[in-house]
């Protein structure tokens, strides 16, 4: 059972916007900043979303990424079928003095 | 570029040992902490263990803690992930990763990876 909480799933159709939701605790989330990260199929876990909300160089401006509290969102505009991927959140849990990852969400682009 | 590549892996008879290797290029190794990852089949990710930049601070998880150790050797630009008593659950995929930190304003921390490796498979099975 992860530290931080994923729906296992969504989808959207072509075009359309998704989010994906992180919920944590206090120690982790609440204190932290949060991270995304996709991982397409048979490859390595790529990072989408820092600190929040910044994307990095490459990353399109279809994702983002907010935080409220100890959760955090990303968003997904314009979807594509390449987009189709797991997209885990993950941060620094201060009390468990550990980094925590949330179980994943598989996104399908219908 | 930067660039993490993993070996080392492999199928082993559970309680046996393997160690695993990430060997850095691309940046200052001996500037950045260095993490392990791991991903059983089909499963999520599953964060392993963490060396400081020197080597100094070490920690892990729960599940690994007493049996697997991190360390790195700097002149070689490598991490190593020595794994012992292996049981079948430990079969995954390995990544290393490298994290970028900072204290914020407020106390809190910014913590990601910013590079990962391709990822190394471990098979624990007799």
């Amino acid at each position: 059972q992860s530290v931080l909480t994923q729906p296992p799933s969504v989808s959207a159709a072509p075009g359309q916007k998704v989010t994906i939701s992180c919920s944590g605790s206090s120690s982790s989330i609440g204190n932290n900043y949060i991270s995304w990260y996709q991982q397409l199929p048979g490859t390595a876990p790529k990072l989408l979303i820092y600190d929040n909300n910044r994307r990095p160089s490459g990353i399109a401006d279809r994702f983002s990424g907010s935080k409220s509290g100890t959760s955090a969102t990303l968003g997904i505009t314009g979807l594509q079928t390449g987009d189709e991927a797991i997209y885990y959140c993950g941060t620094w849990d201060s009390s468990l003095n550990v980094w925590v990852f949330g179980g994943g969400t598989k996104l399908t682009v219908l | 570029q930067v660039q993490l590549v993993e070996s080392g892996g492999g199928v082993v008879q559970p309680g046996r040992s393997l160690r695993l290797s990430c060997t850095a290029s691309g940046f200052t190794f001996n500037n950045f902490g260095m993490h392990w990852v791991r991903q059983a089949p089909g499963k999520g990710l599953e964060w392993v263990a963490l060396t400081s930049y020197d080597g100094r601070s070490k920690d892990y998880a729960d599940s690994v803690k007493g049996r697997f150790t991190i360390s790195r050797d700097n002149s070689k630009n490598t991490v190593y992930l020595q794994m012992n008593s292996l049981r079948p659950d430990d079969t995954a995929v390995y990544y290393c990763a490298r994290p970028r930190a900072s204290v914020v304003q407020g106390g809190g921390l910014s913590y990601y990876f910013d590079y990962w490796g391709q990822g190394i498979l471990v098979t624990v099975s007799s």
